[in-house]
């Protein structure tokens, strides 16, 4: 099976650079995901990682180390609108993604 | 194109009464997943469909809770007789290939948050 672990919380001041780690425990594994959740709202995809190294996409990347089991997201030049949950989610080939807990991160002016 | 759309968006029913949810994924997405979050807490997989067929339906927590996907299309899920524990937020979520076939992101509807009183 999968289990994957993330911060709660983390706090940071706009146009700051925030990283949210995630680390996991798995059986077989095949990618890592980013998805981001505002209050109220449904959870929309921002990265995938099949491969170790970095995937940018704009003010966002997404770090994957499979040798480590570890992976993160990182937000740069932080904006208001950018205060939300933040879920990796692990897969394993022809199984379904595991989220893990969340990160709650609030932007502060 | 048209998102995930799911019905009702609230529901607030008492211990032991009925419920059903339905879930219309996008268009052309032949897999459809039904996820909870229950008081804030990890998004936890509940079923997957592939067309009308469950792939996987390892984490139904119990036999109250029933889903159908006929004709490949729209999913319903039906909670009876609900219980206190069942409240949370219900997603539903879509994807054109399956988790296991490359970079293929799921497309969350905004859910249905039940309240069993």
């Amino acid at each position: 099976g999968q289990s994957l672990e993330q911060p709660s919380e983390v706090t940071a001041v706009e146009g700051a650079i925030v990283q949210i780690n995630c680390t996991y425990q798995t059986s077989g594994f095949y990618g890592l995901s980013w998805y981001q959740q505002h209050d109220g709202g449904a959870p929309t995809f921002l990265s995938y990682n099949a491969l170790d190294g970095l995937e940018e996409t704009g003010r966002f990347s997404s770090f994957l180390s499979r040798s480590d089991s570890y992976g993160y997201l990182l937000l740069q030049e932080l904006q208001m609108k950018d205060s939300a949950s933040y879920f990796c989610a692990g897969n394993n080939y022809g199984q379904n993604f595991v989220f893990g807990p969340g990160t709650r991160l609030s932007v502060l002016p | 194109e048209a998102g995930v759309t799911q019905f009702p968006s609230h529901s607030v029913i008492e211990k032991g009464q009925t419920v059903t949810l339905r879930c219309d994924p996008i268009s052309g997405h032949d897999n459809l997943y039904w996820y909870r979050r229950v008081m804030g807490k990890e998004i936890k997989f509940l079923l997957h469909f592939v067309k009308e067929s469950k792939q996987d339906e390892s984490g139904m927590p119990n036999n109250r809770f029933l889903a159908e996907r006929t004709g490949g299309t729209y999913s319903t899920l039906k909670v009876q007789p609900a219980e206190l524990e069942d409240s949370g937020v219900y997603f539903c979520a879509s994807s054109r290939r399956g988790s296991g076939q490359g970079k293929s992101p799921l497309h969350f509807g905004n859910g249905t948050r039940l309240t069993v009183t």
